[in-house]
C-alpha cells in the first residue's frame, strides 16, 4: 500500500526566511509519481509539479525548489525568501503509475500548514 | 477552458436530506476523480471515472453514497441520506490519461454541512 506522510503539521516563519517542507513516501513499485499541490486559504488546490520515480533532478521554479531523493524516498519542498502570500496548506501526493486503468489516482499526505508572517 | 466547475460552493442541509454534488470536468479530460477532505481523515480518494465508467469506489463510505458520469461533461456525487459525519470538502478533480503520470486538476470544491 502506498502512504505519504508529512511530519510537519504547522510551520511558521517570518517573511524572508527559507523554509523546507518535508514530505516521505511509501510505495511498492518501481514506477510512480509524486506531486505537490497548494491549498491556499481561498480553499482551492492548485498544482505545484510533478515528478516521475526516474527523474531525481532536482527543480526550481522561482523561489521554489523540490528535492527528490529515492534514496530515502522523499521529496521535499523548499521556498526560499518566503512570503505572506506563501501562506497556505502544502500537500504532498503520490500517484502509482499502472498499466490498466488506474488513471492517476493520488495518495495525499496530511498536509502541512504553513504560517509567514510578516 | 474554464476549469472544473462544481457546484454549489456552500451547501448546509439536515440529516437525512438528499444532497447532489455537481461536477463538469475541463473538455477533453478523461479521468474524473471525487475527493473528500476532512479535518480527521485529510484528502481522500471517493470514487473515480474513466471514460464515464466508474473504475474504483472502493472510497465511497458506505451504500449512503453514490456517484454518476451520465456524459463526459458531467458527474455527480449524491448522498443519501445525509448526516452530520458527512461534513465534509468535497473536490472533484479531472485528468488525462497518463499512467498516473497526468496533474490531476480540481475545482473550488463544495463544503458540505449537515445539521
Amino acid at each position: 500500500a502506498q502512504k505519504v506522510t508529512q511530519a510537519q503539521t504547522e510551520i511558521s516563519v517570518v517573511e524572508k526566511e527559507d523554509v523546507t517542507l518535508d514530505c516521505v513516501y511509501e510505495t511498492r513499485d518501481t514506477t510512480y509519481y509524486l506531486f505537490w499541490y497548494k491549498q491556499p486559504p481561498s480553499g482551492e488546490l492548485v498544482f505545484l509539479i510533478r515528478r516521475n520515480s526516474f527523474d531525481e533532478q532536482n527543480e526550481i521554479s522561482g523561489r521554489y525548489s523540490w528535492n527528490f531523493q529515492k534514496s530515502t524516498s522523499s521529496f521535499n519542498f523548499t521556498i526560499t525568501a518566503s512570503q505572506v502570500v506563501d501562506s497556505a496548506v502544502y500537500f504532498c501526493a503520490l500517484s502509482e503509475a499502472e498499466w490498466d486503468n488506474a488513471g492517476n489516482m493520488l495518495t495525499f499526505g496530511g498536509g502541512t500548514r504553513l504560517m509567514v508572517k510578516p | 477552458d474554464a476549469g472544473v466547475i462544481q457546484s454549489p460552493r456552500h451547501e448546509v442541509t439536515e440529516m437525512g436530506q438528499e444532497v447532489t454534488l455537481r461536477c463538469k470536468p475541463i473538455s477533453g479530460h478523461d479521468y474524473l476523480f471525487w475527493y473528500r477532505q476532512t479535518m480527521m481523515r485529510g484528502l481522500e480518494l471517493l470514487i473515480y471515472f474513466n471514460n464515464n465508467v466508474p473504475i474504483d469506489d472502493s472510497g465511497m463510505p458506505e451504500d449512503r453514497f453514490s456517484a454518476k458520469m451520465p456524459n463526459a461533461s458531467f458527474s455527480t456525487l449524491k448522498i443519501q441520506p445525509s448526516e452530520p459525519r458527512d461534513s465534509a470538502v468535497y473536490f472533484c478533480a479531472s485528468s488525462i490519461p497518463g499512467q498516473g503520470g497526468a496533474e490531476a486538476f480540481f475545482g473550488q470544491g463544495t463544503r458540505l454541512t449537515v445539521v
